[in-house]
């Protein structure tokens, strides 16, 4: 199985709302990732997780939170966001964040805060 | 500040033609190289990656190194409109704290294959 599976699909949500995006992998992989896409741009790296332990926060905004409760999923907690937050958030995992592996991303959430 | 540079395009090639997409990046520190797909709307796949100099091939698809001019290229033979989307070049290094290694991405060439 080398699916990366994220839910949901497209999430609409208020400036005030608390909500949750949800990522999950069964490829045994260690390493899990964060990413944040807007239109026509690459990916931006927002956290890694590193055998469950956050090992890179690029200076990311708190109101995103990220969790990792075990080696097989990772959740992105979103509250109080602002428009410009509105993006596609992508999950990625790969074997482990050490070595040079390719990473393997999911389908995405699409995001919009109004 | 590692860079990863792409024509961003676009470019369009007639169907059967070769569609030939290049990347340059600045840390001679990397090792690992790698081609994602990325349709519109979608998110990213990879289709190739690539670690020592020279040329890897897989199916129609053709991934080349040289880490002496720190250049790294994709070849499409035989394009097909379904080939049509963005290819995004990333590059693998240690992350800025030192800890994790992670993607530098370049900004993507968007590819269309003309019927």
């Amino acid at each position: 199985d080398t699916e990366v599976t994220q839910t949901p699909k497209h999430l609409v949500m208020g400036m005030t709302n608390k909500k949750s995006l949800k990522c999950e992998q069964h490829m045994g992989h260690r390493a899990m990732y964060w990413y944040k896409q807007k239109a026509k741009k690459p990916p931006e790296l927002m956290f890694v997780y590193s055998y469950e332990k956050l090992s890179i926060n690029e200076s990311v905004p708190s109101r995103f939170s990220p969790e990792c409760p075990n080696s097989s999923l990772l959740n992105l907690h979103l509250h109080a966001l602002q428009p410009e937050d509105s993006a596609l958030y992508l999950c990625a995992s790969s074997q482990d964040g050490l070595s040079n592996n390719e990473q393997f991303f999911g389908p995405g959430t699409r995001l919009t805060v109004l | 500040q590692k860079e990863v540079e792409q024509n961003s395009g676009p470019l369009s090639v007639p169907e059967g033609a070769i569609a030939s997409l290049n990347c340059t990046y600045s840390d001679r520190g990397s090792q690992s190289f790698f081609w994602y797909r990325q349709y519109s709307g979608k998110s990213p796949e990879l289709i190739m990656f690539i670690y020592s100099n020279g040329d890897k091939e897989d199916g129609r698809f053709t991934a080349q190194l040289n880490k002496a001019s720190q250049y790294v290229s994709l070849l499409i033979r035989d394009s097909q409109p379904s080939d049509s989307a963005t290819y995004l070049c990333a590059v693998s290094g240690v992350g800025s704290s030192g800890s994790a290694r992670q993607l530098t991405f370049g900004s993507g060439t968007q590819l269309t294959v003309l019927p």
